[in-house]
């Protein structure tokens, strides 16, 4: 069975800095990783989606990367800005019979201080 | 234009009560799922239909019922309302391995 986790589960940073969310995955077939943020009160937002033979993927400040073999997965936020404040949420999908279903990890509560 | 709709936004009940939250895509999406998300904040699969028929069914009480009458819609039925039903449903397409989801149904059960 499937098991996602985040480290750490909450971050509060200064504005400018640049961090990095954790995501650790136990099983390694895995299809694709998504990236999502969530606002509070609000719906997901698709943030980066890596498949499983790409290493990398950038969207503007964010650069996600994933080590398949070890199971894990790292979203670097660059330049952190107080809009940056949400919740970070990761999912993998799995291959084969499990490639319809979504494991979330618990997310990152990250707060960007001004 | 939104992608995933669901209404409604919030939806206030006492126990006992039967309820449906809608779900609309207009992606052309032929998978869409429910999930549930918790007073923890974690989110948990319930359903999956692929083009109006079943593919996942986690371990969820046979009182929750989905329904699908068409590829762009996945309708979810509450029996019986209990308290621990609390929590915000969020419906979600997929396409080409990306999930797209919706604002989310924050239900409360009284």
């Amino acid at each position: 069975k499937q098991e996602v986790t985040q480290i750490p589960a909450a971050l509060s940073v200064p504005e400018g800095e640049n961090l990095v969310l954790n995501c650790s995955f136990t099983d390694s077939a895995i299809y694709n990783l998504q990236w999502f943020r969530q606002d509070p009160g609000k719906g997901l937002t698709s943030l980066l989606l890596i498949q499983s033979s790409q290493r990398e993927q950038t969207s503007g400040r964010l650069n996600a990367s994933l080590d398949k073999s070890s199971g894990r997965s790292t979203l670097y936020i660059a330049a952190s800005q107080p809009g940056d404040s949400a919740t970070y949420l990761c999912a993998v999908r799995g291959s084969g019979g499990s490639n319809y279903k979504l494991t979330f990890g618990k997310g990152t509560l990250l707060t960007v201080n001004p | 234009d939104t992608a995933v709709s669901q209404t409604p936004k919030y939806l206030v009940t006492q126990m006992g009560n039967d309820k449906s939250i809608k779900c609309e895509q207009n992606l052309g999406h032929d998978t869409m799922y429910w999930y549930k998300q918790d007073s923890k904040k974690f989110l948990k699969i319930m359903f999956s239909y692929n083009n109006k028929e079943l593919i996942i069914n986690e371990t969820v009480p046979n009182r929750f019922s989905p329904k699908s009458p068409d590829k762009a819609h996945l309708n979810l039925h509450i029996n019986s309302l209990e308290l621990g039903d609390s929590a915000v449903y969020f419906c979600a397409s997929r396409y080409d391995g990306e999930q797209y989801f919706g604002p989310g149904t924050r239900l409360t059960v009284t």
